[in-house]
């Protein structure tokens, strides 16, 4: 079936960097964007950016410009999210999500990693 | 960047009742060129990524019930849930997908009364 299943916890201190993978399986990775999404704990959702996994081209949130990386392995049908500078208040849980197009709602979402940054 | 405000932040409705949240845009979701509302529904409930419900503001993915609608255009969208169940004790999250930054609402919960 379709699915997306994502990295396990993470800890880190501030000032480190994450870096979260999500496999794609039952479909072609190379047709379909990945966004990434992230949850603080009782809060709501915040996007941060998208992938074209095809041509790599990205597009990031205004907020996480120069933090945040998001990067792929076609030969794996795996993408990563690689956030640095950590601080307390990038504790969440990261989804990755999938969308159909550029233009498109989040269709299959990946089970969420969890970032604890603490010291 | 598009704000969308959701109403009202948390309803109790009692089992086969109807529940409703709606769902402003700071600006218009609408293109003109096709007509279409950029709108797309999740529900979210404790420990699960969220699920893709309803997208173009009213069609129902595959495998949704059909007592879950979407409707509105431009800047109002509503989702009703006609009968509610107890598995539909969620919240609800509203999302823009015209522009970036992707925007989504607070989120709606919805409990039994």
């Amino acid at each position: 079936q379709v699915q997306l299943v994502q990295s396990g916890a993470e800890v880190k201190k501030p000032g480190a960097s994450v870096k979260v993978s999500c496999k794609a399986s039952g479909y072609t990775f190379t047709t379909y964007d990945i966004n990434w999404v992230r949850q603080a704990t009782g809060q709501g959702l915040e996007w941060m950016g998208w992938m074209n996994p095809n041509r790599g081209n990205t597009g990031y949130a205004q907020k996480f410009q120069g933090r945040v990386t998001m990067t792929r392995n076609t030969s794996i049908s795996t993408a990563y999210m690689e956030l640095s500078s950590l601080r307390s208040e990038d504790t969440a849980v990261y989804y990755c999500a999938r969308g159909p197009t550029t233009f498109d709602a989040f269709d299959i979402w990946g089970q969420g990693t969890m970032v604890t940054v603490s010291s | 960047d598009i704000v969308m405000t959701q109403s009202p932040d948390s309803l109790a409705v009692s089992l086969g009742e109807r529940a409703t949240i709606n769902c402003k845009s700071s600006q218009s979701v609408s293109h003109s060129s096709n007509n279409k509302n950029y709108v797309a529904w999740y529900q979210q409930k404790p420990g699960q990524p969220p699920k893709l419900l309803i997208s173009w503001a009213s069609t129902r993915e595959s495998g949704v019930p059909d007592r879950f609608s979407g409707s509105g255009s431009g800047t109002d969208f509503t989702l009703t849930i006609s009968s509610l169940q107890s598995e539909d004790v969620a919240v609800y999250y509203c999302q823009q997908y015209y522009s970036t930054p992707r925007t989504f609402g607070q989120g709606t919960k919805v409990e039994i009364k």
